[in-house]
């Protein structure tokens, strides 16, 4: 079974410029969530979905930052414009039927 | 006091000995614990559920102390592959959302 997708795996890019990450969970998991690692402040949750809908962004750092999940299969993380501190690593998870959630391998943004 | 806090250590150990860490968290009312793994540069990877009766899976015990409000991970027997850092999470649920705390880590190295 395929695992929680995500793509790019390395993003360099001039600040100013729009990002955008993509995830596919894994198929049949109704929760998405897309976390930021840094050394500094660890694993923080952005937001999460449930059935596709957006039920707590309260970790989205600013109005730069966007999310959203069209379909089941598929979301995206938006960073316009990006910022040298936006430079961390993105995971995306999906949860399974036991709360356990299941990570994708992450996008390792740097932004110069 | 933070909502989960983990020793960061390192805790450096010599393979064959046995190693626990401890996860404290704030909110009394939690419901779901989870331990997880993750290698340098990798995604955290799922080591085992917490239930309040306890679990062992082959080396690894994982136990819940609702009365002081932590959960605990022991190592037995441990081995130069168990070098990682071990997150812990915490999982509260509302009436319709749950909130996810990660513990910020605590780095295992297992020396020859």
């Amino acid at each position: 079974d395929a695992g929680v997708i995500q793509s790019p795996r390395h993003e360099v890019t001039e600040m100013g410029q729009e990002v955008t990450l993509r995830c596919k969970p894994i198929s049949g998991h109704n929760s998405l969530f897309w976390y930021r690692q840094t050394m500094m402040r660890g694993l923080e949750l952005l937001i999460y979905f449930n059935n596709n809908v957006p039920i707590d962004d309260s970790g989205m750092p600013e109005d730069r930052f966007s999310a959203k999940m069209p379909n089941a299969s598929f979301s995206t993380l938006k960073i316009q414009p990006s910022e040298p501190r936006d430079s961390a690593v993105y995971f995306c998870a999906s949860r399974g039927d036991l709360d356990e959630q299941y990570f994708g391998p992450g996008t390792r943004l740097t932004v110069t | 006091r933070k909502e989960v806090e983990q020793d960061p250590g390192p805790f450096n150990v010599p393979e064959g000995a046995t190693v626990a860490f401890n996860c404290t968290y704030s909110n009394s009312a939690s419901q779901s614990f989870f331990w997880y793994r993750q290698d340098c540069r990798k995604e955290p990877k799922l080591l085992m559920s917490v239930y309040s009766s306890g679990n062992e899976d082959g080396r690894f015990t994982a136990q819940l102390n609702r009365a002081s409000q932590y959960i605990s991970l022991l190592i037995r027997d441990s081995k130069l592959s168990d070098s990682a850092t071990y997150l812990c999470v915490v999982i509260d649920w509302y009436s319709s959302a749950s909130k996810i705390i990660f513990g910020s880590g605590t780095r295992l190295s297992i020396r020859p």
